[in-house]
């Protein structure tokens, strides 16, 4: 099993569309949780991070199971700009807060 | 607040030279920086893990003698490539860490290497 594993997408959905990702992770002991965003050959960009209790930035509301070991990420009232490669993050084993990133499920937003 | 910079962009070079790449902190002090590499529609793979003044610490399959890592102040990194093969073109990102905030990491821009 990979470590973190997400929705393979991609998701083409019109402006306005509510979509959610979901992503699972390997490792129970992860205590770190985060959602990158991705644009074309660019680098990652912290979107939000993931709180056990939930958490909504804006449009944007992230979701953690630790008993599932699963994560989501739901966009409300989606923009042309949302159209991005979204990456699902758990920290990784070590002690020195090294990341693990998921594949990405990108995401398009038509007119 | 927490620009890294990254060093060249791009980079083209023919099979056998070596290629410098530099991951800078510029307004914080990074505990640890890291290494990745991400290749086309694949995920980020983390190759290498820097703390200032000390030695990397290698993922299992980089080879440390190709992928040579310096952290030799709190604000940069180098990494360099050594004896590039067109088998080593991908994008390299660097982030850097100040462990502060839950092992969050702000990341360089990248640097796109392309080996003939």
């Amino acid at each position: 099993r990979k470590e973190v594993e997400q929705d393979p997408g991609p998701f083409n959905v019109p402006e306005g569309a509510t979509v959610a990702f979901n992503c699972t992770y390997s490792n129970s002991a992860s205590q770190s949780f985060f959602w990158y965003r991705q644009d074309c050959r660019k680098e990652p960009k912290l979107l939000m991070s993931v709180y056990s209790s939930g958490n909504e930035d804006g449009r944007f509301t992230a979701q953690l199971n630790r008993a599932s070991q699963y994560i989501s990420l739901l966009i409300r009232d989606s923009k042309l700009s949302d159209s991005a490669t979204y990456l699902c993050v758990v920290n990784g084993r070590g002690s020195q807060g090294n990341l693990i990133f998921g594949k990405g499920t990108k995401l398009s937003v038509k007119p | 607040g927490a620009v890294v910079s990254q060093h060249p962009s791009r980079v083209i070079c023919k099979s056998g030279t070596s290629v410098k790449i530099e991951c800078r902190s510029l307004d914080f002090q990074a505990t640890t920086m890291f290494w990745y590499r991400q290749f086309p529609k694949q995920s980020l793979m983390l190759m290498a893990t820097s703390n200032e003044g000390s030695k990397a610490t290698y993922e299992q399959g980089v080879e440390k003698d190709k992928f040579l890592i310096n952290h030799a102040s709190l604000t940069l990194s180098t990494l360099t490539v050594t004896s590039a093969h067109p088998e080593d073109s991908s994008f390299y990102i660097c982030s850097a860490s100040r462990r502060v905030l839950r092992n969050e990491q702000f990341f360089g821009p990248g640097t796109r290497l392309t080996v003939l």
